[in-house]
């Protein structure tokens, strides 16, 4: 048990559609990362949020976007979803100033683009 | 595009046999992370070597860092079936602790 929970944990959606996902952090923690993990890969690193500032992005194109608030959750919104979405999102937060580098992951959202 | 790459891709060992698994990188780092994700679900942080380290333990956990090499390598001991999971190593490309490029994975069956 991680303290990190995300909505949805499933969901399915077809080709030019929106999807909002949300991740709450644990407590305290104001660093907040999203990751796409295609079946079968490792998790990529989309972008993170710091105090509500983007603060460091991934190689994906701008329909991929987020935003962080006042109490530290998170939305991801993904535009025009394409076939190759489809994959699990997984939320990460920590506490900012910590040097441990440990990450704690959600249990994810997983994406089924049709 | 993935940073590290594991060896072996996929690994089925018996209970209480050791297991290995290796993680190569490409660039230079600050530090490496394990990670283990029991099937489609979240991952959960196993240990962190920083690159001035060379080796590091953790209950049966043991790490191993070679810079020179690029290369980092996990050791569990004395595996249980509980042990089944996928394994990532993952490194800070970025210069942040808290951006990780992550392997492909090595895929751990431990049969009882």
């Amino acid at each position: 048990e991680t303290g990190v929970t995300q909505s949805p944990t499933h969901l399915i959606k077809t080709r030019g559609q929106q999807v909002t996902l949300r991740c709450s952090s644990q407590s305290g923690h104001n660093t907040v990362s999203w990751y796409q993990q295609a079946l079968g890969q490792g998790p990529q690193f989309i972008f993170q949020y710091y105090r509500e500032e983007e603060n460091g992005r991934g190689n994906f194109p701008p329909r991929f976007s987020g935003l962080q608030f006042p109490n530290y959750s998170s939305e991801l919104n993904v535009n025009a979803l394409e076939l190759d979405d489809s994959a699990l999102y997984l939320c990460a937060s920590d506490a900012g100033g910590s040097n441990t580098g440990e990450l704690f992951f959600g249990e994810g959202s997983r994406l089924t683009v049709l | 595009s993935q940073q590290g790459e594991e060896d072996p891709q996929a690994l089925s060992i018996q209970e209480g046999e050791n297991a290995t698994m290796n993680c190569s990188y490409k660039t230079s780092i600050n530090n490496l992370q394990w990670y283990r994700q029991n099937s489609g679900r979240g991952l959960v942080h196993l240990i962190l070597i920083r690159s001035n380290e060379r080796e590091k333990h953790s209950g049966r956990l043991r790490v191993t860092l070679d810079t020179s090499k690029k290369s980092s390598s996990l050791l569990i001991t004395a595996s249980r079936a509980a042990d089944t999971a996928s394994y990532f190593c993952a490194t800070d490309l970025f210069g942040s602790a808290r951006q990780l490029t992550f392997g492909s994975g090595t895929q751990l069956t431990v049969l009882p």
